[in-house]
């Protein structure tokens, strides 16, 4: 158990449909990020928050969005879902400046 | 021109054989992390360096800022270490705490 944990780790939805990402990070870190890995593009950043606001933004699209709450933890949300969006959605947590990067185990999300 | 180049892109070892990839980048870095994905996803940190070198059990991971290259060393490679590794660095550029990654390594340890 790395300490970061992704609920669910399978999910399998039908296009236009919407669903929701849940990381839970380490004990003690503060930044959540939210990583998309495809077969054709690897992994991609999608969106950082840092003690519940956000940081940094990267290729996210305007379908999706995310939050984190003020016990940590964060959910993305994904919306209007098309054959595209299937990939692994992994999570990550740092309190970068002592320990790194943890990752979660990931989603695994299938449109069909 | 991708920020973070990898090579090879796969690789064929026998087990015990002493295996290195190669990990090449274009910017400012503040760090550069080893990543191990096995088959079935999860993504497993290995090292995170600065500078130097470290070494965990089989693994030995350097870094030359100098020359921004980073290598990742496997000793007596057994199956259990094929997997997919993936560099990826922290750029300095913007205060980013954003990973960029590269398309990582496939290695194949065959008995």
């Amino acid at each position: 158990d790395s300490g970061v944990t992704q609920t669910p780790k399978h999910l399998i939805t039908a296009t236009g449909q919407r669903v929701t990402l849940r990381c839970s990070p380490r004990s003690g870190d503060l930044s959540v990020y939210w990583y998309q890995q495809s077969l054709d593009q690897g992994l991609q950043f999608l969106i950082q928050y840092y003690n519940g606001e956000e940081r940094a933004k990267g290729n996210i699209l305007e379908r999706f969005s995310a939050q984190q709450f003020p016990d940590l933890h964060s959910e993305l949300n994904l919306s209007s879902l098309e054959l595209g969006d299937s990939a692994l959605y992994f999570c990550a947590s740092s309190n970068y400046r002592e320990r790194g990067y943890t990752f979660g185990s990931g989603t695994r999300l299938t449109v069909v | 021109k991708n920020e973070v180049e990898q090579s090879p892109q796969n690789l064929t070892a026998q087990e015990g054989e002493f295996i290195t990839i190669n990990c090449s980048y274009s910017v400012g870095i503040s760090a550069l992390h080893w990543l191990q994905q096995h088959p079935g996803g999860g993504i497993v940190s290995l090292f995170m360096l600065s500078s130097g070198k470290k070494k965990h059990g089989r693994l030995i991971a350097t870094i030359n800022i100098q020359e921004k290259h980073s290598s990742l060393h496997i000793t007596a490679s057994h199956p259990r270490d094929s997997a997919v590794y993936i560099c990826a660095v922290l750029p300095t550029q913007g205060g980013s705490e954003k990973l960029v990654f590269g398309k990582g390594t496939k290695l194949t340890v065959n008995p």
